[in-house]
């Protein structure tokens, strides 16, 4: 089993609307959990992140962390074509100093 | 706003020839990771240093890869020699401290042909 699970798409939504993008973990310990974003042919850049359960705002953008089921999500509200792109889960386990990411799920906004 | 750089941008070179990239961290980043991306999958760990100490190298392949950070700043990879399969977006990312967030730099996309 990998540290790290997401779904790779693509997901596809309509400009305007909420885009879920949903990433589970092994390690019940994992302490961080981030979300970067990557456009094709450029390197990852942070989103956010989440340490606590519950909801972290920023913006249009939302990340949903629940240890207890072992899963950390990210809504994009109000979704815009310049979303489009590849969003990666990055997890960083208990103990560790490694980061591990997941494969990224694809998104594209329609305009 | 403070930025990780890294040189070349791009490099092709033909297999069993040597490359080595370059990485400057963010200004006052004790962590230094040099991570390796393959087209379709999440970027894969090579190498962490804390200052100029290797942390963990345990998914490096040693016998073509090395890494320095000899004074705790900048750091260099190399491969020798290279491989076809080794064609691959090369990525560094710095952290003030670790377990904390990590920023990217632009990235080395290597083809090996």
């Amino acid at each position: 089993q990998k540290e790290v699970e997401q779904n790779s798409g693509p997901l596809s939504v309509p400009e305007g609307a909420i885009a879920s993008l949903n990433c589970t973990y092994s390690d019940r310990g994992s302490q961080s959990f981030f979300w970067y974003r990557q456009y094709s042919g450029k390197s990852p850049e942070l989103i956010m992140f989440i340490y606590s359960n519950g909801d972290k705002e920023d913006g249009r953008f939302t990340a949903q962390l629940n240890k207890a089921s072992q899963y950390v999500s990210l809504l994009i509200r109000d979704s815009q074509p310049s979303d489009s792109a590849t969003y990666l889960c990055a997890v960083n386990p208990s103990g560790g100093n490694q980061f591990y990411f997941g494969t990224g799920t694809s998104l594209t906004v329609i305009p | 706003e403070a930025e990780v750089a890294q040189s070349p941008r791009y490099k092709i070179t033909e297999k069993s020839q040597a490359v080595a990239f370059w990485c400057d961290p963010i200004s006052g980043h004790a962590t230094l990771y040099w991570y390796r991306q393959i087209l379709g999958q999440g970027p894969e760990l090579l190498v962490q240093f804390q200052d100029e100490s290797v942390v963990d190298d345990s998914q490096l392949p040693k016998d073509r890869f090395s890494a320095e950070r000899l004074k705790g700043v900048d750091s260099t990879l190399k491969i020798q020699p290279a491989e076809l399969g080794d064609s691959a977006m090369y990525l560094c990312a710095s952290s003030p401290e670790a377990q904390e967030t990590q920023y990217f730099g632009p990235g080395t996309r290597l083809l090996v042909l």
